[in-house]
């Protein structure tokens, strides 16, 4: 089956920086998706790749290498407003996203 | 501009009874999408649709139905809710078929519950 991992929680301080990393199984890659999720709220688009190198969206930056399997979010100078969800998604061969559970990210003074 | 409004927000449901979750766009986008989202699951998709008139089964469609009249109305049925059908629920939509390299924008969710 497919599956996408990503960490279940991670705590992080005010002011750092932190990565989440995302692992897949999946039937073909046509591109990986990161979203935020605040509590009791929708999921927002953060990011794509599909391929190699790195996509910056001012304090949040995506990675991908394929050939050495990284695969991550990185967020920069964490606030606190930056806790929340990130959820990994990755296209399969028939466009069909793959959803991973998502990564709660506690943000600490 | 509205984008993309789901409705209801929240709903207690009796089991057995029949419920349409409403999903309405303005963005014109083509392709729009049913999720569903569950503590410590990864978000399921239930029923999809790339162009008004054509539909299709997501990864967990028993229970569930949809239609796709027009390009910004897409409700979600369930015809006889059952407990495990307790969830929340997230409308999507992107300009891209089948997912695309589009990215989705979600609706504000709807929250039910079938005792």
């Amino acid at each position: 089956g497919q599956n996408i991992d990503q960490p279940t929680e991670m705590t992080a301080t005010e002011g750092a920086i932190v990565q989440i990393n995302c692992t897949y199984q999946t039937s073909g890659f046509n591109g990986l998706f990161w979203y935020q999720q605040h509590a009791g709220e929708a999921p927002t688009f953060l990011s794509y790749n599909v391929l190699d190198g790195l996509e910056e969206k001012g304090r949040f930056s995506s990675f991908l290498s394929r050939s050495k399997g990284y695969r991550y979010l990185l967020l920069k100078e964490l606030q606190m407003k930056d806790s929340a969800s990130y959820l990994c998604a990755v296209m399969d061969s028939n466009y069909q996203l793959i959803w991973g559970a998502g990564t709660k990210l506690i943000i600490k003074p | 501009i509205a984008g993309i409004t789901q409705a209801p927000t929240s709903q207690i449901l009796a089991a057995g009874r029949r419920m349409t979750l409403r999903c309405t766009q303005d963005m014109r986008h083509n392709a729009m999408y049913w999720y569903r989202q569950d503590l410590g699951l990864g978000l399921r998709l239930i029923h999809y649709s790339n162009t008004a008139g054509t539909t299709g089964k997501g990864e967990v469609p028993d229970g569930y139905s949809v239609s796709r009249a027009n390009t910004d109305d897409f409700p979600l049925t369930l015809a006889s809710a059952v407990p495990s059908q307790t969830s929340v629920y997230f409308c999507a939509s992107s300009d891209s078929g089948s997912g695309g390299t589009g990215e989705l924008f979600f609706g504000e969710g709807s929250r039910l519950t079938v005792l």
